[in-house]
């Protein structure tokens, strides 16, 4: 069982829908989770961070987490065609005090005008 | 704040020789650093962990004589490759953790394209 699951999806949605990105996890005691967004050709950038059970929000992006289920996910509502990218979970690992992250392979989105 | 600058960018080298790659903290000071090698429509591989002042711990396979990886100062990494081959051709990204370590934000440079002709 690979640590940081995602589908790769490509997930295609029109513009101005919400597009639902999901992610699981092995490691039951991690603290730390991660949305990174990828551009082709780019290095990642930090879209959200969350730490405790729920949602947290900021401008377009929701993030969820349910640390029962070892489950979270991204909401990005009226998606864009810029949003469209390489979307990067990432896990902190507990038996790591440096920390280091485990990602998953990343949800191709694609946003059609 | 905690912009991680990476450089060079893009680096185009014959096969034998070895390659240097910077990555600098500019605004904070970072106690730890990763490096990673992306492939083509893959995911990020952790390659090594810098801590400053010691010895970098890399991940099962990275083979450590060839990826030599100092990390010398709170604001400086750097990864060379040596003796690169086609092979070695990749993506490299550097990432620092930043002041507040218990929030474990990496930020990341914006990579160096490797081509090893």
């Amino acid at each position: 069982q690979k640590e940081v699951e995602q589908n790769s999806g490509p997930l295609s949605v029109p513009e101005g829908a919400i597009a639902s990105l999901n992610c699981t996890y092995s490691d039951r005691g991690s603290q730390s989770f991660f949305w990174y967004r990828q551009y082709s050709g780019k290095s990642p950038e930090l879209i959200m961070s969350i730490y405790s059970n729920g949602d947290k929000e900021d401008g377009r992006f929701t993030a969820q987490l349910n640390k029962a289920s070892q489950y979270v996910s991204l909401l990005i509502r009226d998606s864009q065609p810029s949003d469209s990218a390489t979307y990067l979970c990432a896990v902190s690992l507990t038996s790591s005090n440096t920390g280091k992250l485990i990602f998953g392979q990343g949800t191709t989105l694609q946003v059609k005008p | 704040g905690a912009v991680v600058s990476q450089h060079p960018s893009r680096v185009i080298c014959k096969s034998g020789t070895s390659v240097k790659i910077e990555c600098r903290s500019l605004d904070f000071q970072a106690t730890t650093m990763f490096w990673y090698r992306q492939f083509p429509k893959q995911s990020l591989m952790l390659m090594a962990t810098s801590n400053e002042g010691s010895k970098a711990t890399y991940e099962q396979g990275v083979e450590k004589d060839k990826f030599l990886i100092n990390h010398a100062s709170l604001t400086l990494s750097t990864l060379t490759v040596t003796s690169a081959h086609p092979e070695d051709s990749s993506f490299y990204i550097c990432s620092a953790i930043g002041t507040d370590l218990a929030k474990n934000i990496q930020y990341f440079g914006a990579g160096t394209r490797l081509s090893v002709l």
